[in-house]
């Protein structure tokens, strides 16, 4: 039962523009939120996270929003650079035995 | 410093034996998290350790184990492997765990099951 999950395997964005990757999750108990970059035969990197008492975390181009209500969280990325093309991995963290959920990935294609 | 570093990078068994996977931390590093990748499933929690004890555990059968050690290395042992078993493993360490923004992945460990 996938608990997080990136509807969007795809995305392909200009150079300059914003990205934006979404995720949902089903899980009410969760309240942590992450968000990871992967490159190609490499391993994953931890991107930007948020708690669940914040809706929103800024960290230099990438800002991440969470909508409780909605169950709903967003990765903005401003502006897009080519080298952010990669698959990201969007994850859900509980300490009330739902341990670390991830989304199945969205591979973010920026072209110049 | 020295990264997370996962020994054997690649591996090769058959179905029904069992199999053992290690992950050096950072120095320094007390939490060590385990994680499987495929192509369908994508990436998934297996467990995370810190200080010794098992904290933190994924939806996985008990054919799925590790440990961790004094000095916080740590083994992942898969017995019984089934050809489903076939995945990239990968393991992170941080200073506190999952929450610490400062998780690192190691290159991971490949498994293919004959």
């Amino acid at each position: 039962d996938q608990q997080v999950k990136q509807n969007s395997p795809s995305l392909s964005v200009q150079e300059g523009r914003i990205s934006i990757l979404n995720c949902d999750y089903t899980n009410s108990m969760f309240d942590y939120f992450l968000w990871y970059k992967k490159y190609p035969a490499e391993g994953p990197t931890f991107l930007i996270s948020i708690s669940s008492i914040k809706d929103k975390n800024e960290d230099g181009r990438f800002t991440v929003f969470l909508n409780k209500s909605a169950k709903h969280l967003s990765l903005h990325i401003v502006p897009s650079q080519p080298g952010d093309s990669a698959v990201y991995f969007c994850a859900a963290f509980s300490n009330s035995g739902y341990a670390l959920n991830f989304g199945k990935g969205t591979s973010l294609l920026v072209t110049p | 410093k020295a990264g997370v570093t996962q020994t054997p990078r690649y591996l090769i068994k058959t179905r029904g034996q069992q199999v053992t996977l290690s992950c050096s931390p950072i120095s320094g590093h007390r939490s060590v998290s385990w994680y499987q990748q495929t192509p369908g499933q994508g990436l998934q929690f297996l467990f995370e350790y810190f200080s010794e004890t098992q904290r933190n555990k994924g939806n996985f059968p008990g054919r799925f184990s590790g440990r961790q050690f004094s000095n916080s290395r740590s083994e992942m042992n898969v017995s019984t492997l089934e050809l489903g078993d076939s995945a990239l493993y990968l393991c992170a360490s941080s200073l506190v765990g999952i929450r610490d923004n400062e998780q690192f992945f190691g290159p991971g460990t490949r498994l293919t099951v004959l």
